[in-house]
């Protein structure tokens, strides 16, 4: 079965600082990749994924992914946050194409300090 | 469009109790996917229904089912409640099933057993 590890439960950053979360996965089989950020007292919000093609993929509000199959990576990076950013960070893996069963990381939790 | 709706979006049970939580999914969503979300375990995949059929579940006891209707709402049920069900109950609704699909997530309800 697939899974995800996401390699830091908690990263500081100062704003305006760069920033990578790290995620890698396992699994046999080809892999669909997500990133999804939830901020307190609400649901989840897909971020960017990768499905098939160009191995960068980008969000609209800044956050990139590059899909990595040789390193099993799938790593979400900013080069300079806001306060705005502040959130847990998941990262999830479906191999699925026909349903919706989606493995999730422990999570992320990024805090940008002023 | 109005966004995926959870209710209720808290509860208080005790143990042995039976709960039933509601979600709509988007107008025009057919799949509607739970999840478990717990500090401990973070977040898991329940079941997915898909006009009305249960297309896949995830490892959890049989005290956890759901149902969908033709309207596609669903409702997840947990029979005979113990401590380790308190968690935030997370629902997504996609247009179809399938990992190119994206997933909305409701604010989810959060379910506290005593």
């Amino acid at each position: 079965a697939q899974s995800v590890t996401q390699l830091d439960s908690q990263v500081p950053v100062f704003e305006e600082a760069p920033v990578e979360l790290r995620c890698n996965y396992s699994s046999s089989v080809s892999v669909y990749l997500f990133w999804y950020v939830q901020y307190p007292n609400q649901g989840l919000q897909l971020l960017l994924k990768y499905l098939s093609g160009s191995t960068l993929v980008e969000s609209i509000n800044g956050f990139e992914a590059e899909f990595n199959k040789s390193q099993t990576s799938f790593h979400l990076r900013k080069p300079s946050v806001h306060i705005s950013d502040t959130a847990e960070y998941f990262c999830a893996v479906s191999v699925f194409y026909n349903n919706n069963d989606m493995r999730f990381g422990a999570g992320t939790r990024l805090t940008v300090k002023p | 469009k109005a966004g995926v709706t959870q209710t209720p979006r808290y509860l208080i049970k005790t143990r042995g109790q039976q709960v039933t939580l509601s979600c709509s999914p988007i107008s025009g969503h057919r799949s509607v996917s739970w999840y478990q979300q717990t500090p401990g375990q973070g977040l898991q995949f329940l079941f997915e229904y898909f006009s009305e059929t249960q297309r896949n579940k995830g490892n959890f006891p049989g005290r956890f089912s759901g149902r969908q209707f033709s309207n596609s709402r669903s409702e997840m049920n947990v029979s005979t409640l113990e401590l380790g069900d308190s968690a935030l109950y997370l629902c997504a609704s996609s247009p179809g099933t399938g990992a190119h699909y994206e997933q909305y997530f409701g604010p989810g309800t959060r379910l506290t057993v005593t």
